[in-house]
């Protein structure tokens, strides 16, 4: 299976910039996606496709990377952002999502 | 506006049997592929069982290969998955997911439900 590794914790203040990385055991190509998940909700789709916005999401939030070594970029950090951060591929099988990062603010 | 519900989970003993729905709305149901995604409690999550848009391919996590069984029944708009033999192991909170399009490779979850909760334990 294709191991997805995330740092497992992050605390930034409101107002500064944060990246998320998730690196992969293998190659995913661009089939690397993010979600967020808030405590006690269900995820929602923020970055599809490694650096594509799904509609609705705000701007502060980017994606980049290919083959192994993806990134989100949250900038800047609001207070509505503290959530837990997954990435996930589809070029493998089977899928795999990353352990998740928990994201505090200060 | 989509909307994913799911039901049916709850408290199973080992090695019985437990069936969860998903009823869509607010988009053509038989246009895409659908998933189960489940969530252990304060774990991450892991991808479950993924159905074509006319449920002609199905594919399966090892870990619930000839265990489980995803089926959708597109007059009614809903999703299953039908599990036998539960362990322990497979107590988490399942969430139903709408995926972009149709397609296993470089497919993702678009939609996702609130989840249900089953618990396996005696």
């Amino acid at each position: 299976d294709t191991v997805l590794t995330q740092s497992p914790a992050l605390a930034v203040s409101p107002g500064e910039r944060v990246t998320i990385s998730c690196r992969a055991s293998e190659s995913v190509s661009t089939l690397m996606h993010w979600y967020q998940q808030k405590p006690g909700q269900q995820p929602t789709l923020l970055i599809y496709l490694a650096s594509n916005l799904e509609s609705g999401v705000p701007a502060r939030f980017s994606g980049s990377g290919s083959g192994t070594d993806f990134t989100l970029t949250i900038d800047p950090v609001e207070a509505d952002d503290t959530a837990t951060y997954y990435c996930q591929q589809s070029w493998n099988d089977p899928w795999t999502f990353g352990g998740g990062t928990k994201l505090e603010l200060k | 506006e989509v909307q994913l519900v799911e039901s049916g989970g709850g408290l199973v003993q080992p090695g019985r049997s437990m069936k969860l729905s998903c009823a869509a709305s607010g988009f053509t149901f038989n246009n895409y592929d659908m998933a189960w995604v489940c969530q252990a409690p304060k774990k991450g999550l892991e991808w479950v069982a993924t159905i074509s848009y006319d449920g002609s391919s199905t594919y399966y996590r090892d870990s619930v290969k000839g265990r489980f069984t995803i089926s959708r029944d597109n007059a009614k708009s809903t999703l299953y998955l039908q599990m036998d033999s539960l362990r322990s192991e497979d107590t988490a909170t399942y969430y139903c997911a709408r995926l972009n399009n149709s397609g296993y490779v470089g497919n993702w979850f678009a939609y996702w439900g609130q989840g249900t909760l089953v618990t396996v334990s005696s």
